[in-house]
């Protein structure tokens, strides 16, 4: 089975950094996907770890450690436009590759 | 626009009635998928077609649930005497033959309120 806990909501001022915390436990890893979502719209993909490790992508980053499962994401530099639904999605299974996406964390942004 | 659609974005229909929903994936993606999100959580996988073979399947998918991918490229969702549970987001997702990336690229959803 799969168990997803990430914070519910969190709130940062605008230029700022915010961490979003992911633990999981699941069966047959195969990495693990953040996508952003914004209110009514569809899910847009943010970062991808396999390896251990931080993975940077502009104002973006993501670390995973597969032995303790765990991964965040690290929003630099906030923007107002970055106020969104962020999804950790471990990856389960070697054929299909099904995302198992925890319940998001909402982040306000504020100026 | 990741270059999937849904059709349609939106859709509401009473308790009882049939509802289907069609997507179309990017053109060179072979696999296919469809989620389900409720208000407040991540989307819940529903199953999984390979080119026109539906390979897995969500205990979520109930009975009056049907999916189909007839010629490998377009995919319908088939919902059955709907019930109000049924209203949620129903998004569609493609991703490119095994060996390439395994990012998925979701539609813009279609919205089902069942009154």
């Amino acid at each position: 089975g799969q168990n997803i806990d990430q914070p519910t909501e969190m709130t940062a001022t605008e230029g700022a950094i915010v961490q979003i915390n992911c633990t999981y436990q699941t069966s047959g890893f195969n990495g693990l996907f953040w996508y952003q979502q914004h209110a009514g719209e569809a899910p847009t993909f943010l970062s991808y770890n396999v390896l251990d490790g931080l993975e940077e992508k502009g104002r973006f980053s993501s670390f995973l450690s597969r032995s303790k499962g765990y991964s965040y994401l690290l929003l630099k530099e906030l923007q107002m436009k970055d106020s969104a639904s962020y999804l950790c999605a471990p990856v389960s299974g070697a054929g299909s590759y099904q995302l198992t996406f925890g319940k998001g964390t909402k982040l306000s942004v504020i100026p | 626009d990741t270059g999937v659609s849904q059709d349609p974005r939106h859709k509401i229909t009473k308790r009882g009635q049939n509802v289907t929903f069609r997507c179309d994936p990017i053109s060179e993606h072979n696999r296919l998928y469809w989620y389900r999100q409720t208000l407040g959580q991540g989307p819940e996988f529903l199953t999984y077609f390979q080119n026109e073979a539906q390979l897995e399947k969500s205990r979520l998918l109930s009975d009056r649930f049907s999916a189909e991918r007839p010629k490998g490229s377009f995919s319908t969702l088939e919902i059955q005497r709907t019930e109000q549970g049924d209203s949620a987001m129903y998004l569609c997702a493609s991703s490119p033959p095994q060996g390439r990336t395994i990012e998925q690229f979701f539609g813009p959803g279609t919205r089902l309120t069942v009154l």
